[in-house]
């Protein structure tokens, strides 16, 4: 079946540091968001980009389809941005998001 | 504010009972998926149904049952309760044509 890896499962930062999370996955891409799960459970998005690169302020994601991975980028991390962050994917004629386990952010001030 | 409603926010409940979570997706998204967010499971895909009619069915339990009305407002119906179900349950969104999921701000359920 389709598979989605996160890693690192956990990052623990110093505030202002930067970071560089990644997701793999292992099929065709229709579909590729990254959500940031703050304290409170609500699923934040982030981005969606099946392909290409965006920025949003400190920010950004790019995802390389041919070779199946997507990179999300944190810059000058600040406290706000701990949390857990998902990558989920989708792929060929289906539509479902298919999950990853996640990456725990902690970012120390 | 992704647009997509979840009511009620937060749910306890006893074992053996049973419970309805509603979802009011974007304004014209045709399209509605319940996901369950649990410890031991993380986020898993439940169902998604498509301008009325279930499209798509991934694991959920026969306990379980979904439907979508002609407003395009879903409802989740979970019976039996176990202590297990107790999870976050989200509803998403996508608009016709996109691929791109708008999530509710979820349910906590919380079974005793």
């Amino acid at each position: 079946g389709i598979q989605v890896e996160q890693s690192p499962p956990d990052l623990i930062l110093q505030e202002g540091a930067n970071s560089t999370l990644r997701c793999n996955f292992s099929d065709s891409v229709n579909n590729l968001q990254w959500f940031h799960q703050n304290p409170w459970g609500q699923l934040i998005n982030l981005f969606y980009i099946p392909s290409g690169t965006k920025q949003n302020g400190r920010l950004s994601a790019t995802t390389v389809a041919t070779e199946r991975y997507s990179l999300l980028y944190i810059s000058s991390s600040q406290t706000t941005d701990s949390g857990v962050y998902f990558c989920a994917y989708s792929g060929g004629s289906n539509y479902k998001l298919t999950f990853g386990k996640g990456t725990l952010l902690t970012v120390n001030p | 504010d992704s647009g997509v409603t979840q009511t009620p926010k937060h749910l306890i409940t006893a074992t053996g009972q049973r419970v309805t979570l509603r979802c009011s997706p974007r304004s014209g998204d045709l399209s509605v998926y319940w996901y369950q967010q649990s410890l031991d499971q993380g986020l898993q895909f439940l169902i998604q149904y498509y301008n009325g009619e279930e499209r798509a069915k991934g694991n959920i339990l026969e306990r379980f049952s979904a439907q979508q009305f002609p407003d395009l407002h879903s409802e989740l119906n979970l019976s039996s309760l176990e202590l297990g179900d107790s999870a976050l349950y989200f509803c998403a969104s996508s608009p016709l044509g996109s691929t791109e999921a708008f999530f509710g701000q979820g349910t906590r359920l919380t079974v005793v």
